[in-house]
């Protein structure tokens, strides 16, 4: 079983609407969860990180967390063009950092 | 400017060479790390460091090596051993505070 993954893409979606990315990891013992930006060619950039249970909002991004779960999401609202990239979750269980493969996502005007 | 810098951008190298990637951080962050990203892939951890002079092999280690004399510069050697160096290679460092990871803008190394 691998230790983080997401959902399967291309995840395409029309310009406006939601983006919805999922998460999932099997360390029950993480503490630290993150959402990183990659546009092709360059390096990730970090969009959100979540440590506790809930819903952590910044401007059109929401992280949700679920322990129980072991799930984590990012939901982009108002998706643009600018948004379309591909997105990796990464999970801190101790001091390595894991990362899952990444779902690529294309919005579309 | 505080940030990661690592050098060259692209690196072209020739089979049987050791070459040597740079990674500089003026964060003053302890913690640095090496990825690797092949096309359409997820990153792999090749070896990370907690400390100056102390560190630790990744899940892809073989063919590389790393040292940490200093606690700004990480450098990347990839040897003659690595059997398929040509990738984009990835440098990292992370803040304990936050616990949060941070990236430099990568070098990208071709094999000919």
């Amino acid at each position: 079983q691998k230790e983080v993954e997401q959902n399967s893409g291309p995840l395409s979606v029309p310009e406006g609407a939601i983006a919805s990315l999922n998460c999932t990891y099997s360390d029950r013992g993480s503490q630290s969860f993150f959402w990183y930006r990659q546009y092709s060619g360059k390096s990730p950039e970090l969009i959100m990180s979540i440590y506790s249970n809930g819903d952590k909002e910044d401007g059109r991004f929401t992280a949700q967390l679920n322990k129980a779960s072991q799930y984590v999401s990012l939901l982009i609202r108002d998706s643009q063009p600018s948004d379309s990239a591909t997105y990796l979750c990464a999970v801190n269980p101790f001091d390595k950092v894991i990362f899952g493969p990444g779902t690529s996502l294309s919005v579309i005007p | 400017d505080g940030g990661i810098t690592q050098s060259p951008k692209y690196l072209f190298r020739k089979e049987g060479q050791n070459v040597t990637l740079s990674c500089e951080q003026n964060l003053n962050h302890d913690a640095m790390y090496w990825y690797r990203q092949d096309p359409g892939q997820g990153l792999r951890l090749i070896y990370y460091s907690q400390i100056v002079n102390d560190f630790q092999k990744g899940d892809i280690a073989e063919g590389y090596s790393v040292s940490r004399e200093k606690k700004e510069s990480f450098p990347l050697t990839v040897t003659s051993a690595q059997k398929n160096p040509t990738a984009f290679y990835l440098c990292a460092s992370r803040d304990r505070a936050i616990d949060t990871q941070y990236f430099g803008p990568g070098t990208r190394l071709t094999v000919l």
